[in-house]
């Protein structure tokens, strides 16, 4: 079945250290997005993909990086985590004509 | 850039009460006007849609209103049931931002039994 996959879903790191979100997705979409969420708050874009080796900042200020080299795959990486990093991360793709957003069922991330 | 507001911030209605969710947006451009809706601790999922062609659209109890020239859209949901209890994101995007949506901070709606 067509879906986002994420992975981990739950994570628990240190001040300091490197990671990566996988988000994974098998709708054939092109368009691919990373938002931040706090639990029942409003949904901040931060890293966006048109498609392969296509990726743009968004509208939040953030200090990770993400890459586009296959179309299924949007890593996001974070170099340094900082407790102000700890919230949910929510992957999300969209089709060729834009349109409505399939979310993943996200990454609640705690930084210590 | 976009810039979408929307209102209330919080809703409590009575079960069998209905409920409305109101947007604006500011880019004249934007042409598609999705509604999420997101239950605690589930992800957001497109409940109703409506493009610029079109005024309304209904699916059951749910509905979306759209006023091209006062640049904003409405949620309609009618006969709440508690299961309606959630938080409600609207959002809008153009051709010419090819997908990227611009959301609403969302709406958290209770109904009480």
């Amino acid at each position: 079945e067509a879906d986002i996959y994420q992975t981990p879903r739950y994570l628990v790191i240190g001040t300091g250290k490197k990671i990566t979100l996988e988000c994974s997705q098998t709708m054939g979409h092109d368009k691919m997005y990373w938002y931040q969420q706090d639990p029942g708050m409003e949904l901040h874009l931060i890293h966006y993909s048109y498609g392969v080796n296509s990726t743009e900042k968004g509208d939040l200020s953030s200090e990770s990086t993400v890459s586009r080299i296959r179309t299924e795959h949007f890593p996001l990486t974070l170099e340094s985590a900082r407790p102000s990093h700890t919230s949910q991360y929510l992957c999300a793709s969209s089709g060729l004509r834009g349109g409505e957003q399939y979310f993943g069922p996200g990454t609640r991330l705690t930084v210590t | 850039g976009e810039n979408v507001e929307q209102h209330p911030s919080t809703l409590s209605v009575q079960e069998g009460d209905s409920a409305v969710i109101k947007c604006t947006y500011s880019d004249s451009a934007s042409n598609y006007f999705p509604w999420y809706k997101q239950e605690l601790g589930k992800r957001p999922q497109l409940i109703i849609d409506i493009r610029s062609n079109v005024g309304e659209k209904k699916d059951q109890r749910i509905a979306v209103t759209l006023n091209k020239t006062a640049k904003h859209f409405s949620l309609h949901i009618t006969e709440t049931q508690p299961e309606d209890s959630a938080v409600y994101f609207c959002a809008a995007s153009s051709n010419t931002n090819a997908g990227k949506s611009t959301f609403g901070d969302g709406t958290t709606l209770t109904v009480k039994p």
